[in-house]
C-alpha cells in the first residue's frame, strides 16, 4: 500500500512568498504529525493532529504558520511571509492510533528554501 | 518542556562488531521512547520502540533497554552491517500526547 506522500518534494520561495506544504498519510491513520527537520539536527515538533482536531500546536515558532486538516485526512501546512529561518525539511507523518505516543511513518519531507 | 540528550554524536565500529547508543530524558511522565533511523537523503524510519512497562525489547539484531529510575534509555545493534550505517534518532514522548522530542542523532559508520 501507499505510505505517507507529501508534495511538492522541493520549493523554493523568495523572501515574503507564502507557501503551502502538502501531506497525504495513510488512510485510515487518525494521527498526522507535522516536524521540521534543519540540516544535521533531529526533527522539531511543530503540531499534532487527531483525525481533524488540531490537539497540539506548541511547536509551531510563529503566527505565520498554520496548519489544517479539515477532513481529517489530507493536512496542509501554511507558512506565510517566508522567512530565511523558514529554511528546512517539513516531514509530515502518520500513525494508526490516537495513543500510539510518536510519529510511526514518516514522508519523504519537502524540501524548503527561502532565497 | 522534554529535553532529549543523545550520545556519542559520532560512532564508527567495524563490521561484526555491537554498537550501543545512550540517551536521556528530563520528564518523568514520559511513557514512550522510539528509535529511528534515517539514511542520507531519505525519510526517518520507526525502527523499533519501547514503552516505559517494559525493560527490554528486541527484534532480531537490534535491542533497546530503558531505565526509568535513572531516565535513560539505550539503543544495542549486534553482528552490525555496512547497511546498518545511518543516522539514529532517539524519542521521548507520552502516548496520549502527539509531541516527540528527538535528540539530535548519532552518525553510526560500519566499517567492512
Amino acid at each position: 500500500g501507499a505510505g505517507v506522500s507529501q508534495s511538492p518534494r522541493y520549493k523554493v520561495a523568495k523572501r515574503g512568498q507564502d507557501v503551502a506544504l502538502r501531506c497525504d498519510p495513510i488512510s485510515g491513520h487518525v494521527s498526522l504529525f507535522w516536524y521540521q527537520q534543519a540540516l544535521g539536527q533531529g526533527p522539531e515538533f511543530l503540531t499534532y493532529f487527531q483525525n481533524e482536531a488540531q490537539l497540539d500546536k506548541s511547536g509551531l515558532p510563529s503566527d505565520r504558520f498554520f496548519a489544517e486538516r479539515p477532513e481529517g485526512s489530507v493536512s496542509t501546512l501554511k507558512i506565510q511571509r517566508t522567512q530565511q529561518e523558514d529554511s528546512a525539511v517539513y516531514l509530515c507523518a502518520s500513525s494508526f492510533s490516537g495513543t500510539s505516543g510518536g510519529p510511526g511513518y514518516f514522508g519523504p519531507g519537502t524540501r524548503l528554501t527561502v532565497t | 518542556g522534554e529535553n532529549v540528550e543523545q550520545h556519542p554524536s559520532t560512532l564508527s565500529v567495524q563490521e561484526g562488531d555491537s554498537a550501543v547508543i545512550k540517551c536521556t530524558y528530563s520528564d518523568s511522565a514520559s511513557n514512550y521512547f522510539p528509535w529511528y533511523k534515517q539514511e542520507l537523503g531519505k525519510r526517518p524510519q520507526l525502527i523499533i520502540d519501547i514503552r516505559s512497562n517494559v525493560g527490554e525489547k528486541k527484534d532480531q539484531r537490534i535491542a533497546v533497554t530503558l531505565n526509568k529510575t535513572a531516565k535513560h534509555f539505550s539503543l544495542h545493534i549486534t553482528e552490525t552491517q555496512p547497511e546498518d550505517s545511518a543516522v539514529y534518532f532517539c524519542a521521548a514522548s507520552k502516548t496520549n500526547a502527539g509531541k516527540s522530542t528527538f535528540g539530535d542523532g548519532t552518525t553510526l559508520t560500519v566499517k567492512p
